[in-house]
């Protein structure tokens, strides 16, 4: 069976340090792979998706960036954190793109 | 522009108690709906999907009902559990583009 997995599953960061939140996809090969951001009474908002290795589509202008050096992992990162980056992110996978998705535990980072 | 809207934003019910959520989409062309439930600080889970000849569709005492023609969906909670508060989310794929668009949530709180 799949899996998917998240870290950290909390982060306090001050403004303007760095970010990495990895999330890694168990059992399955080459799935389709998202990152999203729910803020405080909001939607999820899509801000990545990949469909391979090394192919990021960015939904939203913004001070993030992600990666996927392999094909089961997928990076969140930033080089200098905003207030307005705080929020729930959450990785997710599907089989094909837009697909039903399967969502991961999400972590929860507050700037501050 | 493709939007989901989803009614109450929130809800509080008595245990045993059943509800309704509504979400209403305005997605065109339309490919299929799906009903999330959302634990706090977890990720969703896929509670149903309908296609657009699938007019209902149960998953133990949860029943989503989909109306094609007036672009509606209802979530409909059967002898409500404490376990069942949650935030419950409404995406709908389709548009030019066919992708997710995800509704703002119903939060419910149930009620001993």
């Amino acid at each position: 069976s799949q899996t998917i997995h998240q870290w950290p599953a909390t982060l306090v960061q001050p403004v303007g340090s760095p970010l990495s939140l990895e999330c890694t996809v168990e059992g399955t090969s080459n799935p389709n792979l998202y990152w999203y951001r729910q803020a405080a009474g909001r939607g999820l908002q899509l801000l990545f998706y990949s469909v391979g290795i090394g192919q990021i589509s960015s939904e939203v202008p913004q001070n993030l960036s992600a990666s996927r050096p392999q094909d089961r992992q997928f990076i969140l990162s930033s080089k200098k954190l905003l207030l307005s980056d705080s929020g729930f992110y959450l990785c997710a996978w599907s089989e094909r793109l837009a697909m039903g998705q399967y969502f991961g535990p999400g972590t929860r980072l507050t700037v501050t | 522009k493709n939007q989901v809207e989803q009614s109450p934003q929130s809800l509080i019910i008595l245990e045993g108690k059943n509800c309704t959520l509504q979400c209403n989409y305005t997605v065109s062309p339309f490919s299929n709906l799906r009903w999330y439930k959302q634990d706090t600080g977890r990720g969703p889970v896929s509670l149903t999907i309908m296609t657009f000849s699938e007019n209902t569709k149960s998953n133990g005492r949860y029943t989503a009902t989909l109306d094609a023609d007036t672009k509606q969906s209802s979530l409909h909670i059967t002898a409500s559990q404490l376990s069942d508060s949650a935030s419950y989310i409404c995406v709908v794929k389709g548009g030019a583009t066919n992708k997710l668009i995800f509704g703002t949530g119903t939060l419910l709180a149930v009620q001993p």
